[in-house]
């Protein structure tokens, strides 16, 4: 079956600092991918969708400038969390549908990012 | 009002009992209902998905949609250990994507 690989799966970073997480669909093109953002004990949070080769979309009350996204090729797409603080921590998940088009999603095990 | 409820739990249960697990909803307009399930640290999973009201079974799992009552239920027969995890309900508007989640239910079942 389709497969989602995030990396890394926990990070730790200094507040302040920039942090790239990856998204790659392994065995299938994906030309939309969809980064999720879940806090403890809250339900997933659609942050924003990427699209290979243009702009990507983001939901009301994101700051794109902090969230880069960047989806180069139809296997990666990848998030950074810029300038990162403490309230960035979270658990940050990707996923991509299968084909044919309009098929169920498919996630990846997610990033917990920690910033201190 | 939140879109999307569900109660967080955590419901704990006996190996073999049946589960019912339940989710309402505020958006009339979401037609496509998808359950997942996500086990501590990891991705969620789909699991079965229904469009409109009506029933869906797949072995232990039936999911059911009332749109009259805005009200999700997900029933897990004969509930083994390896069911305990976190259950999504997550309704979208068309198809499976830019879906809406809930906060999930927490399910332990205990051997």
């Amino acid at each position: 079956g389709a497969v989602v690989s995030q990396h890394p799966s926990w990070v730790i970073c200094k507040s302040g600092t920039s942090v790239k997480i990856e998204c790659r669909s392994l065995d299938f093109q994906a030309t939309t991918m969809f980064w999720y953002r879940q806090f403890p004990k809250q339900s997933l949070m659609l942050m924003a969708t990427s699209n290979e080769g243009s702009k990507a979309t983001y939901e009301q009350g994101v700051e794109k400038d902090k969230f880069l996204i960047n989806h180069a090729s139809l296997t990666l797409s990848t998030l950074t969390v810029t300038s990162a603080h403490p309230e960035d921590s979270s658990f940050y998940i990707c996923s991509a549908p299968g084909t044919p088009d309009n098929s169920p999603l498919h996630f990846g095990n997610g990033t917990r990012l920690t910033v201190t | 009002q939140k879109e999307v409820e569900q109660d967080p739990g955590p419901l704990s249960v006996p190996e073999g009992a049946i589960v019912s697990l339940n989710c309402t909803y505020s958006n009339s307009a979401f037609q496509y209902f998808m359950w997942y399930r996500q086990y501590s640290r990891k991705g969620p999973e789909l699991l079965m998905y229904t469009y409109s009201s009506g029933n869906k079974e797949d072995g232990r799992f039936t999911a059911q949609v009332d749109k009259s009552s805005k009200y999700i239920s997900l029933f897990i027969r004969d509930s083994q250990p390896s069911d305990s995890a976190t259950y999504l309900c997550a309704p979208s508007f068309r198809g499976f994507q830019k879906l809406v989640f809930g906060t999930g239910t927490r399910l332990l079942v205990s051997p």
